[in-house]
């Protein structure tokens, strides 16, 4: 079974430019989750998809960014227009279930923004 | 505001010796906690958890302890070994909204010397 699959690895852009970043969640997970780490800080969450719902978006940083998952399946987050603060490793993680024993998120690489 | 800290950024350990990582938490809310570890390149990955309900949860060299009276938990990797080496990261869930999403600390480098 696949896991998170997550595209770019890494994107280098300049400041204003826009980026989007994919991620393929393992199969039959309705959870998504977008959380980003910036150098050497907390992996802080962003936002939380149940299917194709927005179920939580209070980590969203400001309205540059913003976050899709059409008919349920992959998500995408497009930053626009890009900021250096911006810059961080951008991770993906899906989950069949929600709740506190739930059990855990399934991460992928993560995406590296650089953003010069 | 962070309310799940690792206050360690680092730690150095002899292969065979036992690795002790802390987290301390500020939200009473939390009721379920987990140890997720993370190697260069690629996504943390799952290790432990445990229950508010229990104070002690193991599994082969991994055993996490839980002091809710101190906010505090911590990991025990006994004995340590050079694959251990990585980034290990604090998380807890709270009933916000029923969603129980983790929230993450900023993580603790283990390096285990042979």
């Amino acid at each position: 079974e696949a896991g998170v699959t997550q595209f770019p690895s890494h994107s280098v852009i300049e400041k204003g430019q826009t980026v989007t970043l994919r991620c393929d969640p393992i199969s039959g997970h309705d959870n998504l989750y977008w959380y980003r780490r910036v150098m050497g800080k907390e992996i802080k969450f962003l936002l939380h998809f149940v299917k194709e719902s927005k179920q939580d978006e209070s980590g969203m940083p400001n309205n540059r960014f913003l976050a899709e998952r059409t008919g349920g399946t992959y998500s995408t987050l497009k930053v626009q227009p890009a900021e250096l603060e911006d810059s961080g490793v951008y991770f993906c993680a899906s989950s069949h279930i929600t709740g506190a024993y739930a059990g855990e998120l399934f991460f992928g690489e993560g995406s590296r923004l650089t953003v010069l | 505001d962070q309310q799940v800290k690792q206050n360690s950024p680092s730690l150095s350990v002899q292969e065979g010796r036992i690795s002790i990582l802390n987290c301390d938490y500020t939200n009473s809310m939390f009721d379920y906690f987990l140890w997720y570890k993370k190697y260069p390149a690629e996504g943390p990955t799952f290790l432990i958890s445990i229950s508010s309900i229990k104070d002690k949860n193991e599994d082969g060299r991994f055993t996490v302890f839980l002091n809710k009276s101190a906010k505090h938990l911590s990991l025990h990797i006994v004995p340590s070994q050079p694959g251990d080496s990585a980034v290990y990261f604090c998380a807890a869930k709270a009933p916000q909204g029923g969603s129980y999403i983790p929230t993450f600390g900023r993580g603790t480098s283990l390096i285990v010397h042979p």
